[in-house]
Protein backbone atom coordinates (compact mmCIF):
# COMPACT_ATOMS: atom_id res chain seq x y z
CA UNK A 1 0.00 0.00 0.00
CA UNK A 2 0.69 3.56 0.29
CA UNK A 3 3.45 4.41 2.26
CA UNK A 4 4.17 8.12 4.10
CA UNK A 5 7.84 8.66 5.41
CA UNK A 6 7.56 10.81 7.59
CA UNK A 7 10.76 12.42 10.04
CA UNK A 8 12.28 12.47 12.36
CA UNK A 9 11.21 9.05 13.89
CA UNK A 10 11.61 10.81 17.66
CA UNK A 11 12.91 14.13 19.11
CA UNK A 12 14.02 15.07 22.36
CA UNK A 13 13.83 19.24 22.92
CA UNK A 14 14.05 21.13 25.78
CA UNK A 15 11.22 23.32 26.71
CA UNK A 16 10.56 26.65 25.13
CA UNK A 17 12.29 24.92 21.82
CA UNK A 18 10.62 25.20 18.12
CA UNK A 19 9.91 21.69 16.63
CA UNK A 20 10.07 21.05 13.14
CA UNK A 21 8.93 17.49 11.59
CA UNK A 22 7.61 16.66 7.68
CA UNK A 23 6.14 14.00 5.80
CA UNK A 24 6.89 13.00 2.01
CA UNK A 25 5.19 10.73 -0.39
CA UNK A 26 6.15 9.49 -3.86
CA UNK A 27 2.46 10.13 -4.79
CA UNK A 28 0.37 13.12 -4.31
CA UNK A 29 -2.68 13.92 -2.19
CA UNK A 30 -4.93 16.83 -2.20
CA UNK A 31 -5.24 17.02 1.35
CA UNK A 32 -2.63 16.97 4.13
CA UNK A 33 -3.74 16.09 7.67
CA UNK A 34 -1.93 16.11 11.16
CA UNK A 35 -3.01 14.40 14.59
CA UNK A 36 -1.98 14.38 17.86
CA UNK A 37 -1.75 10.96 19.87
CA UNK A 38 -1.56 10.81 23.88
CA UNK A 39 -0.72 8.03 25.39
CA UNK A 40 -3.54 5.48 25.40
CA UNK A 41 -5.95 7.83 23.16
CA UNK A 42 -6.92 7.82 19.45
CA UNK A 43 -5.12 10.51 17.32
CA UNK A 44 -6.97 14.08 17.57
CA UNK A 45 -6.84 16.24 14.39
CA UNK A 46 -4.58 18.90 14.68
CA UNK A 47 -4.51 20.63 11.54
CA UNK A 48 -6.27 20.20 7.84
CA UNK A 49 -4.66 21.36 4.63
CA UNK A 50 -6.36 21.27 1.54
CA UNK A 51 -4.54 23.49 -0.86
CA UNK A 52 -1.18 23.19 -2.42
CA UNK A 53 1.36 25.86 -0.93
CA UNK A 54 -1.52 26.56 2.05
CA UNK A 55 -0.05 27.78 5.24
CA UNK A 56 -2.10 26.91 8.39
CA UNK A 57 -1.40 27.98 12.11
CA UNK A 58 -3.89 26.70 15.19
CA UNK A 59 -2.05 28.91 18.15
CA UNK A 60 1.58 27.44 17.96
CA UNK A 61 1.11 24.64 15.54
CA UNK A 62 2.00 25.46 11.99
CA UNK A 63 1.97 23.18 8.95
CA UNK A 64 2.04 23.74 5.59
CA UNK A 65 0.89 21.80 2.29
CA UNK A 66 3.55 21.50 -0.14
CA UNK A 67 3.61 22.85 -3.94
CA UNK A 68 4.09 19.38 -4.95
CA UNK A 69 1.53 17.83 -3.41
CA UNK A 70 3.58 15.50 -1.81
CA UNK A 71 4.77 16.68 1.52
CA UNK A 72 3.57 19.09 4.03
CA UNK A 73 5.42 20.20 7.47
CA UNK A 74 4.16 20.99 10.80
CA UNK A 75 6.32 23.33 12.97
CA UNK A 76 5.56 23.59 16.58
CA UNK A 77 6.85 26.77 18.40
CA UNK A 78 8.12 27.39 21.65
CA UNK A 79 7.67 23.57 23.22
CA UNK A 80 5.31 23.05 26.34
CA UNK A 81 5.51 19.59 28.28
CA UNK A 82 2.10 18.81 26.78
CA UNK A 83 3.02 18.62 23.52
CA UNK A 84 4.53 15.39 24.57
CA UNK A 85 2.64 12.14 22.20
CA UNK A 86 3.14 11.03 18.75
CA UNK A 87 2.48 12.96 15.86
CA UNK A 88 0.84 12.08 12.50
CA UNK A 89 0.80 13.11 9.30
CA UNK A 90 -1.91 11.47 6.88
CA UNK A 91 -2.57 12.11 3.26
CA UNK A 92 -5.70 11.71 1.72
CA UNK A 93 -7.06 11.51 -2.10
CA UNK A 94 -10.24 12.56 -2.87
CA UNK A 95 -12.62 10.84 -0.04
CA UNK A 96 -10.59 7.95 -0.10
CA UNK A 97 -9.23 6.51 3.65
CA UNK A 98 -6.16 8.61 5.16
CA UNK A 99 -3.03 7.21 4.63
CA UNK A 100 -0.46 7.39 7.69
CA UNK A 101 2.97 8.24 8.68
CA UNK A 102 4.88 5.93 11.05
CA UNK A 103 5.00 9.20 13.64
CA UNK A 104 6.87 11.36 15.42
CA UNK A 105 7.49 10.61 18.86
CA UNK A 106 7.86 14.13 20.61
CA UNK A 107 9.13 14.26 24.02
CA UNK A 108 9.82 17.56 26.13
CA UNK A 109 12.83 18.06 28.26
CA UNK A 110 11.13 20.55 31.18
CA UNK B 1 -21.41 14.36 23.04
CA UNK B 2 -20.07 11.05 22.70
CA UNK B 3 -18.39 11.31 19.07
CA UNK B 4 -16.82 7.71 18.34
CA UNK B 5 -17.15 4.87 20.92
CA UNK B 6 -14.98 2.06 21.02
CA UNK B 7 -15.78 -1.40 23.44
CA UNK B 8 -14.67 -2.86 24.56
CA UNK B 9 -11.28 -1.09 26.07
CA UNK B 10 -9.39 -4.06 26.33
CA UNK B 11 -10.01 -7.86 25.73
CA UNK B 12 -7.22 -10.54 25.96
CA UNK B 13 -8.48 -13.94 23.65
CA UNK B 14 -6.86 -17.40 23.32
CA UNK B 15 -5.83 -18.25 20.36
CA UNK B 16 -8.32 -19.37 17.78
CA UNK B 17 -11.07 -17.46 20.11
CA UNK B 18 -13.45 -15.06 18.04
CA UNK B 19 -14.89 -12.19 19.34
CA UNK B 20 -16.36 -8.93 18.03
CA UNK B 21 -14.70 -5.04 18.33
CA UNK B 22 -17.45 -2.54 19.23
CA UNK B 23 -17.77 0.80 17.54
CA UNK B 24 -20.60 3.30 17.12
CA UNK B 25 -20.66 7.08 16.16
CA UNK B 26 -23.45 9.74 16.79
CA UNK B 27 -22.28 12.41 14.31
CA UNK B 28 -24.33 11.05 11.29
CA UNK B 29 -21.03 10.09 9.56
CA UNK B 30 -21.36 7.86 5.90
CA UNK B 31 -17.63 7.54 6.29
CA UNK B 32 -16.15 5.03 9.13
CA UNK B 33 -12.78 2.78 8.98
CA UNK B 34 -10.66 0.63 11.20
CA UNK B 35 -7.10 0.58 11.52
CA UNK B 36 -4.59 -0.91 13.42
CA UNK B 37 -1.83 0.45 15.44
CA UNK B 38 1.63 -1.73 15.79
CA UNK B 39 4.64 -0.63 17.77
CA UNK B 40 6.81 1.51 14.71
CA UNK B 41 4.09 0.69 12.19
CA UNK B 42 1.83 3.75 12.53
CA UNK B 43 -1.84 3.13 11.60
CA UNK B 44 -2.68 0.53 8.77
CA UNK B 45 -6.14 0.42 7.10
CA UNK B 46 -7.89 -2.47 7.93
CA UNK B 47 -11.47 -2.20 6.26
CA UNK B 48 -13.84 0.75 5.72
CA UNK B 49 -17.23 1.69 4.71
CA UNK B 50 -18.46 4.71 2.98
CA UNK B 51 -22.19 4.19 4.12
CA UNK B 52 -24.66 1.70 5.17
CA UNK B 53 -24.25 -1.61 3.67
CA UNK B 54 -21.11 -0.83 1.32
CA UNK B 55 -17.69 -2.14 3.24
CA UNK B 56 -14.14 -2.70 1.70
CA UNK B 57 -10.85 -3.56 2.22
CA UNK B 58 -7.94 -1.61 3.55
CA UNK B 59 -4.28 -2.28 3.60
CA UNK B 60 -4.36 -5.73 6.03
CA UNK B 61 -7.95 -6.93 5.91
CA UNK B 62 -7.15 -11.08 6.24
CA UNK B 63 -8.77 -12.53 9.79
CA UNK B 64 -10.96 -9.76 10.03
CA UNK B 65 -14.81 -9.08 8.58
CA UNK B 66 -16.68 -6.32 8.80
CA UNK B 67 -20.58 -4.96 7.85
CA UNK B 68 -22.25 -1.92 7.74
CA UNK B 69 -26.06 -2.57 8.86
CA UNK B 70 -26.57 0.57 10.33
CA UNK B 71 -24.99 4.82 9.98
CA UNK B 72 -24.05 4.41 13.31
CA UNK B 73 -22.68 1.04 13.65
CA UNK B 74 -19.17 -0.47 12.04
CA UNK B 75 -18.44 -3.66 13.97
CA UNK B 76 -15.06 -5.84 13.24
CA UNK B 77 -14.92 -9.16 13.71
CA UNK B 78 -12.30 -11.60 14.61
CA UNK B 79 -12.83 -14.94 13.00
CA UNK B 80 -9.74 -17.15 14.32
CA UNK B 81 -7.75 -15.12 16.69
CA UNK B 82 -4.21 -14.92 16.38
CA UNK B 83 -1.07 -13.66 18.06
CA UNK B 84 -0.24 -11.55 14.92
CA UNK B 85 -3.22 -9.68 15.76
CA UNK B 86 -2.49 -8.45 18.93
CA UNK B 87 -2.60 -4.84 18.38
CA UNK B 88 -3.79 -1.54 19.26
CA UNK B 89 -7.68 -1.22 17.03
CA UNK B 90 -9.10 2.23 16.03
CA UNK B 91 -11.99 3.15 14.75
CA UNK B 92 -12.88 6.49 12.63
CA UNK B 93 -15.45 8.32 11.26
CA UNK B 94 -15.84 11.51 8.69
CA UNK B 95 -18.43 13.07 7.24
CA UNK B 96 -18.14 12.86 3.11
CA UNK B 97 -14.46 11.48 4.08
CA UNK B 98 -12.88 14.76 5.66
CA UNK B 99 -11.48 15.11 8.88
CA UNK B 100 -11.41 11.93 10.50
CA UNK B 101 -12.46 11.51 14.20
CA UNK B 102 -10.93 8.71 15.97
CA UNK B 103 -12.33 6.78 19.26
CA UNK B 104 -10.10 5.67 21.76
CA UNK B 105 -9.00 2.15 21.09
CA UNK B 106 -9.37 -1.27 22.27
CA UNK B 107 -6.11 -2.84 23.59
CA UNK B 108 -5.91 -6.52 21.76
CA UNK B 109 -3.82 -9.18 23.34
CA UNK B 110 -3.81 -13.01 21.98
CA UNK B 111 -1.93 -15.14 23.73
Amino acid sequence: GQQLNQSPQSMFIQEGEDVSMNCTSSSIFNTWLWYKQDPGEGPVLLIALYKAGELTSNGRLTAQFGITRKDSFLNISASIPSDVGIYFCAGQLGNTPLVFGKGTRLSVIA
Amino acid sequence: NAGVTQTPKFQVLKTGQSMTLQCAQDMNHEYMSWYRQDPGMGLRLIHYSVGAGITDQGEVPNGYNVSRSTTEDFPLRLLSAAPSQTSVYFCASSSRGYGYTFGSGTRLTVV
